[in-house]
């Protein structure tokens, strides 16, 4: 499998545009998460999807974040409009359960860096 | 507010010699707990668990101990290595929980 895939890597952006981020899940993985990393807080849960449903959205910073999953290997991240606060690493995880034991972990993709200027 | 703790924002430690990462929870719901290993431009990848019925797991060179009444957890590396240079992060969850809590991360240099 080839893992977790998000797109594009890297995205530069003016303050007030449209940004939208990609991820497609391990196959067969019911859960997928939305992951932002920065120096203050670390890595930040900002909603997670089961079965192509968002059950948690309480990380979501504010209404110019939104996410969709509209089948079970795809979900977006948009963030509109964007400001240079956003700027950060956004990961997609997917994983089987979040529930616990060995199997239990989130597999990550390698992110996708937002520099909004 | 973060209910999973990392206070050193980075560790340098000698090749060979014992790396010490720490984690502080405050939800005493918690019952189970993780490390990953993130390098640069990459995502993070699990590292070693432990549960709360265990106050230790080992998995080779790593050996994360857990302590409830403290709500603090470590993870060792012994001996460490220069490859082991990276961000580490621990997580926490419980049974009633559909999420993990991830701590701020602590950059660990290896020196040869």
């Amino acid at each position: 499998d080839a893992g977790v895939i998000q797109s594009p890597r890297h995205e530069v952006t003016e303050m007030g545009q449209e940004v939208t981020l990609r991820c497609k899940p391990i196959s067969g993985h019911d859960y997928l998460f939305w992951y932002r990393q920065t120096m203050m807080r670390g890595l930040e849960l900002l909603i997670y999807f089961n079965n192509n449903v968002p059950i948690d959205d309480s990380g979501m910073p504010e209404d110019r974040f939104s996410a969709k999953m509209p089948n079970a290997s795809f979900s977006t991240l948009k963030i509109q409009p964007s400001e240079p606060r956003d700027s950060a690493v956004y990961f997609c995880a997917s994983s089987p359960s979040p529930g616990q034991g060995a199997s239990d972990t989130q597999y990550f993709g390698p992110g996708t860096r937002l520099t909004v200027l | 507010d973060q209910q999973v703790k990392q206070n050193s924002p980075s560790l340098s430690v000698q090749e060979g010699r014992i790396s010490i990462l720490n984690c502080d929870y405050t939800n005493s719901m918690f019952d189970y707990f993780l490390w990953y290993k993130k390098y640069p431009a990459e995502g993070p990848t699990f590292l070693i668990s432990i549960s709360s019925i265990k106050d230790k797991n080992e998995d080779g060179r790593f050996t994360v101990f857990l302590n409830k009444s403290a709500k603090h957890l470590s993870l060792h590396i012994v001996p460490s290595q220069p490859g082991d240079s990276a961000v580490y992060f621990c997580a926490a969850s419980a049974k009633n929980f559909n999420k993990f809590y991830f701590g701020s991360g602590t950059k660990l240099n290896v020196k040869p």
